[in-house]
């Protein structure tokens, strides 16, 4: 049973292009989650998707970020015109359902190993 | 504004030793909190989840109290072993909105043998 998997492990853009981060779910989980995380730092939240909906992007910088999660395929974070503030790790996580109080499946997150982006 | 404040100081403990963690929070109408460990260079696995109105969660050698007067959770690891030094992080989910959780910065504990 394949965990969440997230490609590149590893990226180095240099200022100005564009960066693009995979994520496929753990089978049978339609629920992704983006978080960046900054050495020194806890896990920042980014957006929350489903199949084909952005749920929740609250915490996604207003510019140059986005995120989709098309029906077939897995989960696309594109950072344009990368700047170096942008080097971070970067995690997906996913679950089988939405999250609630804290009655059901849905809040244990399942995190990917991350991408290390190094904007030179 | 919403704070969840872990110790950024590393804990040092001697094998076999009670491991305890803090994770204090202020601003919040919790739903659920949550603990994770992080080993370098991976991404955080979840290991407990406590609900508003739990007291104490318990699963093997890890025990996580939740009291909600006080704003605070404590995580125990018993009889600690070397490959449980590790990250761990605190996480809380608010009443209302998406439940998703937010992360505090967590805590490097260190087990000695």
């Amino acid at each position: 049973n394949a965990g969440v998997m997230q490609n590149p492990r590893h990226l180095v853009r240099r200022r100005g292009q564009e960066a693009r981060l995979r994520c496929s779910p753990m089978k049978g989980h339609s629920h992704v989650y983006w978080y960046r995380q900054l050495p020194e730092e806890g896990l920042k939240f980014m957006v929350y998707l489903q199949k084909e909906n952005i749920i929740d992007e609250s915490g996604m910088p207003k510019e140059r970020f986005s995120a989709e999660f098309p029906k077939e395929g897995p989960s696309i974070l594109r950072i344009q015109q990368v700047v170096r503030g942008d080097s971070a790790a970067y995690f997906c996580a996913s679950s089988p359902i939405q999250p609630s109080q804290g009655t059901g499946r849905g809040e244990t997150q399942y995190f990917g190993p991350g991408t290390r982006l190094l904007v030179l | 504004s919403q704070k969840i404040e872990q110790n950024s100081e590393a804990l040092n403990i001697q094998e076999g030793k009670t491991a305890t963690l803090t994770c204090n929070y202020t601003n919040y109408s919790p739903a659920y909190l949550q603990w994770y460990r992080q080993d370098p260079g991976r991404g955080p696995v979840f290991l407990l989840l406590i609900r508003e109105n739990e007291k104490e969660k318990r699963k093997e050698r890890l025990k996580v109290t939740f009291d909600t007067t006080l704003k605070q959770s404590l995580f125990h690891i018993t009889a600690s072993q070397p490959a449980d030094s590790a990250t761990y992080l605190c996480a809380l989910a608010a009443s209302g909105g998406s439940y998703i959780p937010t992360f505090g910065r967590g805590t490097s504990l260190i087990v000695h043998p």
